[in-house]
């Protein structure tokens, strides 16, 4: 079983709205990722968790705000977003980071697709 | 700077021939590569991968070739399905498991 589940399917918000994404994973993986995809772009990474500890930010604007409160859980909390926000929130995980073989594998969620007004 | 590069934006294939996608990368620290598999409105499929100490790796109809030499790596895909119409994006790994992935290849495979 690899499925990553992520909540919601859509989102459509204001630029002075607050809301949340979610991504859970019941497989054991130790690490969690959230990666942005804007149309017809690949995926790019915005953080990393390892052992549920922020690992990687990629210089990400504050108005992103992850967070993992256990080892199955990853939350990205948005607030204050542009227009130019909007796109594909992809969340992946892997069983780990550093074994250098296929345990290292990501598998992503089937991404949130978010709107801002 | 561009270091995975996919540099054939479609490819389109008869049902039952074989579809050969590409990827160049520029960074000799990469790893590991992966190849993954996009339907429109889903999140990336991972489909298979390859170590930089070996040249092919082989799961089913799926083939993944490695010219460390050329920084170059292809999927071959043997035979194309019309189920196979997606993106395909290669993903090459550095140090602490960070992907790096390129453009995105669209196959359409013809009934």
């Amino acid at each position: 079983d690899t499925e990553v589940t992520q909540t919601p399917k859509h989102l459509v918000m204001g630029m002075t709205n607050k809301k949340s994404l979610k991504c859970e994973q019941h497989m054991g993986h130790r690490a969690m990722y959230w990666y942005k995809q804007k149309a017809k772009k690949p995926p790019e990474l915005m953080f990393v968790y390892s052992y549920e500890k922020l690992s990687i930010n990629e210089s990400v604007p504050s108005r992103f705000s992850p967070e993992c409160p256990n080892s199955s859980l990853l939350n990205l909390h948005l607030h204050a977003l542009q227009p130019e926000d909007s796109a594909l929130y992809l969340c992946a995980s892997s069983q780990d980071r550093w074994s250098g073989g296929p345990g290292d594998t990501q598998y992503f969620g089937p991404g949130t697709r978010l709107t801002v007004l | 700077d561009q270091q995975v590069k996919q540099n054939s934006p479609s490819l389109s294939v008869q049902e039952g021939r074989i579809s050969i996608l590409n990827c160049d990368y520029t960074n000799s620290m990469f790893d590991y590569f992966l190849w993954y598999k996009k339907y429109p409105a889903e999140g990336p499929t991972f489909l298979i991968s390859i170590s930089s100490i070996k040249d092919k790796n082989e799961d089913g109809r799926f083939t993944v070739f490695l010219n460390k030499s050329a920084k170059h790596l292809s999927l071959h895909i043997v035979p194309s399905q019309p189920g196979d119409s997606a993106v395909y994006f290669c993903a090459a790994r550095a140090a602490g498991n960070k992907l790096t992935f390129g453009g995105g290849t669209r196959v359409l495979v013809k009934p």
